[in-house]
């Protein structure tokens, strides 16, 4: 079946460091990837999202590649901000079966000031 | 425009004892979803409807969890009788259908339940 691994947090940055948390999966199909973030105390949001192999999905200064060769879609940012401090959740959605979302386990992100 | 509701935010109750959550979605999201996060999991599936219709409960314990969606529209979660274990925030989510559904999900601020 389907399923999505991320790497283990915390991870603990200082500010305007680089990060990337590295995510990969494993889908009998095409599916789409995504990235959701959830800042505490709030939900999980969407962050950014691709459909289909070589798309770059990016937001808020974040940026992730859909790499089919290596069924990866790490995220990255070049420097982040004591704000970025959340919780971020790589997921895949299969078309089949009415868009079923798996998710990983999460990396919890610390920046400090 | 507003988004996903969830009530209450937090509940705590012995176990033995009944819990129901309650979900309202984006206006005119046909597809609702109820997840279940564990402390330091991702959200798991536990049933997914469209409309009134589960078309997914796979991964729901019916043997003391129940949902339901009358009209298509809000959603109820049960649990009963709770147990220790299903101590988790529960979340909602919701979806439109057709076109405009890209796979995006829509989480409410999700419901966080303590069995002692």
């Amino acid at each position: 079946g389907n399923s999505v691994t991320q790497m283990e947090g915390p991870v603990t940055l200082s500010e305007e460091a680089f990060l990337t948390i590295n995510c990969t999966y494993t889908a009998t199909g095409y599916p789409s990837l995504f990235w959701y973030v959830q800042y505490p105390g709030e939900g999980l949001q969407l962050l950014l999202k691709a459909t289909k192999a070589d798309d770059k999905g990016s937001n808020k200064g974040f940026e992730a590649t859909y790499r089919k060769e290596t069924t990866s879609f790490h995220l990255e940012k070049g420097s982040v901000q004591v704000s970025d401090s959340a919780v971020y959740f790589c997921a895949l959605s299969d078309l089949t079966g009415g868009f079923k979302t798996i998710f990983g386990a999460g990396t919890r992100l610390f920046v400090k000031a | 425009e507003a988004g996903v509701v969830q009530s209450p935010r937090y509940k705590i109750i012995e176990k033995k004892q009944p819990v129901a959550f309650w979900c309202n979605p984006i206006s005119g999201h046909n597809t609702l979803y109820w997840y279940l996060q564990n402390l330091g999991q991702g959200p798991e599936l536990l049933i997914r409807y469209e409309n009134e219709e589960a078309v997914d409960d796979s991964q729901l314990p019916k043997d003391r969890f129940s949902a339901e969606r009358l009209k298509g529209v809000d959603s109820t979660l049960k649990i009963q009788p709770a147990e220790l274990g299903d101590s988790a925030v529960y979340l909602c989510a919701s979806s439109p259908r057709g076109t405009a559904n890209t796979g995006e999900l829509f989480f409410g601020e999700g419901s966080r339940l303590t069995v002692l």
